[in-house]
Order: C-alpha cells, then sequence, then structure tokens
C-alpha cells in the first residue's frame, strides 16, 4: 500500500498564481520529498524536509512539514506554464532503503 | 556526464516471452531501486537494493526478478508470469536513505508494451 497520498489529484490555475498540494502519510518518517514528473520523463527531485525541520523554501517552492498530523504541503509561488506537471510525495521511513510514492496530482497551469 | 540511463526507451513484448530492462548509474550511489507507474498513478516499487549482491522485494515483486552483481547495474526482468506487464518502468539511485540526506535520481524510463 502506498504511503503517502496527494489531494487534489489535479489542479488547474492561471498562470501568476499559487498552486498548492497536500500530502498525508500514515506511519513516522525520516525524512519527505517532493518530486515532479513531465509527462512521459523520469521524476525530477524538489525538495526534501527532514522529520524535525517544519518549512523549507526552494525558489518558488515552499514545502511545509507537520509531523503531529502526518501531513506535508506544496506550495508553488507565481505559477508559469513550464510548472505543468505531476508531482508526488515521497517518504522515507526510519532506518529503511525504501521511498514509497503517492499517486501525484496533476497540475496545469493555463496561459 | 553523471547520471542513471535506462534502456530501451520503448519495449516490445509478446505474451509469454521473458524481457530485460537495463538500468546503470555512474553516481556511485549504493541504493538502486525500480519502480512501476501504470497510468494516471503513483509510483510502486517493485524491488531495491542496498548494496551489491543484496535486494530486497518491494510492494508489486511478484512476476519480476532483479540482479545486483555489480554497484553500477540493477536489470529487471520481466517474466511470463506478471500477468499484466504494460506499464512505465522507472529506475532509480540514491546514496544513503537511511541518513535522510539524500534524493533519489531518475532515469527517464522505459515503457513496455504486450503485444
Amino acid at each position: 500500500s502506498q504511503q503517502g497520498e496527494e489531494d487534489p489529484q489535479a489542479l488547474s490555475i492561471q498562470e501568476g498564481e499559487n498552486a498548492t498540494m497536500n500530502c498525508s502519510y500514515k506511519t513516522s518518517i525520516n525524512n519527505l520529498q517532493w518530486y515532479r514528473q513531465n509527462s512521459g520523463r523520469g521524476l525530477v527531485h524538489l525538495i526534501l524536509i527532514r522529520s524535525n525541520e517544519r518549512e523549507k523554501h526552494s525558489g518558488r517552492l515552499r514545502v511545509t512539514l507537520d509531523t503531529s498530523k502526518k501531513s506535508s504541503s506544496l506550495l508553488i509561488t507565481a505559477s508559469r506554464a513550464a510548472d505543468t506537471a505531476s508531482y508526488f510525495c515521497a517518504t522515507a521511513l526510519l532506518n529503511d532503503y525504501k521511498l514509497s510514492f503517492g499517486a501525484g496530482t496533476t497540475v496545469t497551469v493555463r496561459a | 556526464d553523471g547520471g542513471i540511463t535506462q534502456s530501451p526507451k520503448y519495449l516490445f513484448r509478446k505474451e509469454g516471452q521473458n524481457v530485460t530492462l537495463s538500468c546503470e548509474q555512474n553516481l556511485n550511489h549504493d541504493a538502486m531501486y525500480w519502480y512501476r507507474q501504470d497510468p494516471g498513478q503513483g509510483l510502486r516499487l517493485i524491488y531495491y537494493s542496498q548494496i551489491v549482491n543484496d535486494f530486497q522485494k518491494g510492494d508489486i515483486a511478484e512476476g519480476y526478478s532483479v540482479s545486483r552483481e555489480k554497484k553500477e547495474s540493477f536489470p529487471l526482468t520481466v517474466t511470463s508470469a506478471q500477468k499484466n506487464p504494460t506499464a512505465f518502468y522507472l529506475c532509480a539511485s540514491s546514496t544513503d536513505q537511511q541518513t535522510g540526506n539524500t534524493e533519489a535520481f531518475f532515469g527517464q524510463g522505459t515503457r513496455l508494451t504486450v503485444v
């Protein structure tokens, strides 16, 4: 079974708007990661947040982590057409090499 | 250029055939992974390997086999026992997930179709 579940499944926004997606998970984690996938391609790592961190920024990306609620959010600010992609969260458990992915959020940015 | 390379990009398999998907990395990573992705779905873990000559089953290992004879290589064989093999297969590598300090690097995928 998948550890992480993203919400919403799909998101359509206008260029320049912000996009927010959420990830919930079931068990205690070592870290949580966000990836982007363009259609028919491999995944690209965006950002990693450790279990003892609450917020992290990278360019137009902001990730939060709430371990008490077992949830994370990814915010993309000032979206661009190039941000159109699927976004996945992935969790790494303590003392385990497994990296488990959710089903993803498909983001469409309209020009 | 450092990276992870999957081949072939497209693969067609006849019913009852075994096929092998190649995955090579020159990143000197210890851990390697195979995932399966069905249309509109997330990634499901097939097998992973933390070290040479060792590998572990993931969530959907039935009908698949792997080997890890070299650090750089982690081939996946889709056997005839896999009843629904048509999917997009992704290979990934990482340095040390246990420390929580690293990311996974992905290949560009192999699209397998049963004909």
